[in-house]
């Protein structure tokens, strides 16, 4: 059984388009994460989300919009697509929002932008 | 401010050597996490290790330990008589818990680990 999933595994789109990356976890976490991982390996933070509800947003443009509609669950909808967004997308998930328990982190989602 | 730096870039050993990775933190708090994640070829992140701020022991598992220094701000991964399939980017990892924790991870710039047979 997987415990954190993300789908689609690869996408490859056009500039200007719109998608979304979804993500589930069966660990019965309550804390979700969006992480990128650019080019050159470096992985920051760009969302979370505690019980449905929105904890960090690190200063990513609005054209990314996160969306919980459950605990289990942290979809990742990106509009108006640039090249510069072409990365690995990590979900990750972990029990309470202070760090007592370990992020777990889905297969990623590798999206390419032309 | 919180920072985490991993100078190696690259390492490059024969099969059954010795190797460390070094990792180095900046934190405030007094609370706070290190972890260390693998990312094998295949692209997804492994959960190697948690540590936190009290607990300085060091650990070993298997052919994994990681010496912990608070002294020297040093969370090192050393992996024992290195094998093929070790060879991956080795991420070190820092979270606060304090009273404006977030869970966020924050992470060093990663150390590719290459084993030759």
């Amino acid at each position: 059984d997987t415990a954190v999933s993300q789908t689609p595994k690869y996408l490859v789109t056009q500039m200007g388009n719109d998608k979304s990356i979804k993500c589930e976890q069966n660990l019965g976490h309550d804390t979700m994460y969006w992480y990128k991982q650019d080019s050159k390996k470096f992985l920051k933070i760009m969302f979370s989300y505690n019980n449905k509800e929105l904890i960090i947003n690190e200063t990513v443009p609005n054209r990314f919009s996160p969306k919980s509609p459950d605990k289990a669950h942290l979809n990742l909808h990106i509009n108006s697509l640039e090249l510069g967004d072409s990365a690995v997308y990590f979900c990750a998930s972990s029990q309470g929002l202070r760090v007592f328990g370990s992020q777990y982190f889905g297969p990623g989602t590798r999206l390419l932008v032309l | 401010a919180q920072k985490v730096t991993q100078a190696q870039t690259e390492i490059s050993v024969v099969e059954k050597e010795d190797v460390t990775l070094d990792c180095v933190y900046e934190t405030r708090d007094t609370t706070y996490y290190l972890f260390w994640y693998k990312q094998p070829p295949s692209g997804e992140l492994v959960f190697l290790i948690r540590r936190n701020s009290f607990d300085e022991q060091n650990e070993i598992s298997g052919r994994y330990s990681w010496n912990f220094q608070k002294s020297t701000s040093s969370f090192n991964f050393t992996i024992t008589a290195s094998q093929v399939v070790d060879s991956a980017v080795y991420f070190c990892a820092l979270s606060e818990d304090g009273s404006s924790n977030t869970g966020k991870l924050i992470f060093g710039q990663g150390t590719t680990l290459q084993v030759k047979p």
